[in-house]
């Protein structure tokens, strides 16, 4: 199957800073990217939509300027979360659709903020 | 209303046995029907997929089962092996738009050895 990287894979930082996670497809292009965020033993939960060259499309409840998301090219996109509080703690996963519309997802990034 | 229902939560199955695990969906607007796999601490990977128009589908020792008329599916692993527990999550594609995924709630599968 086609190979999604996401890095870091864990990351721990002090409350109020920002963190950036990046998704990238390795061997295809994905002009569709997805963001996920899952809370123990809990199924996915999608975040948002991201194109390239154009604006995220975030869910409801989802708030854009927390969860920055910027996709610049058709291998990259990365989401920023701004001003981490305790309550962003979580595993965010990305996912990458092929030409043919299947999505492989990333390992997964462990934010933990102190 | 896009929403897809996973049973069991969690199921435990001997060496050797077969697990089921079951999905159904409310509506029509779903035409991708695929299967991941979750480890602890890992991200879903695709196991196996299935599209409307077949009603059956085997990849070794997986197996989907699609009931269109049901609006069912599910996935049977033969011969269940104790490298095989993990979570297991169904999911529908949206037909429409950027083809979103709608996931199950999820099965945490064990096997017993």
């Amino acid at each position: 199957g086609a190979v999604v990287s996401q890095h870091p894979s864990r990351v721990i930082c002090k409350s109020g800073t920002s963190v950036k996670i990046e998704c990238r497809s390795l061997d295809f292009q994905a002009t569709t990217m997805f963001w996920y965020r899952q809370f123990p033993k809990q199924s996915l939960m999608l975040m948002a939509t991201s194109n390239e060259g154009s604006k995220a499309t975030y869910e409801q409840g989802v708030e854009k300027d927390k969860f920055l998301i910027n996709h610049a090219s058709l291998t990259l996109s990365t989401l920023t979360v701004t001003s981490a509080h305790p309550e962003d703690s979580s595993f965010y996963i990305c996912s990458a659709t092929t030409p043919k519309n299947i999505q492989y997802f990333g390992a997964g990034t462990r934010l933990s903020v102190l | 209303q896009q929403q897809v229902k996973q049973s069991p939560q969690s199921l435990i199955v001997q060496k050797g046995g077969i697990s089921i695990i079951n999905c159904a969906y409310e509506n029509t607007a779903f035409d991708y029907f695929p299967w991941y796999q979750q480890f602890p601490g890992k991200g879903p990977a695709l196991l196996i997929a299935i599209r409307p128009d077949v009603s059956e589908k085997k990849e070794g020792r997986f197996t989907i089962s699609f009931n269109k008329s049901a609006k069912q599916f599910s996935l049977h692993i033969m011969d269940s092996q104790p490298g095989d527990s993990a979570t297991y999550f169904c999911a529908a594609r949206v037909k429409r738009g950027a083809q979103k995924l709608v996931f199950g709630q999820g099965t945490r599968l064990t096997i017993n050895p």
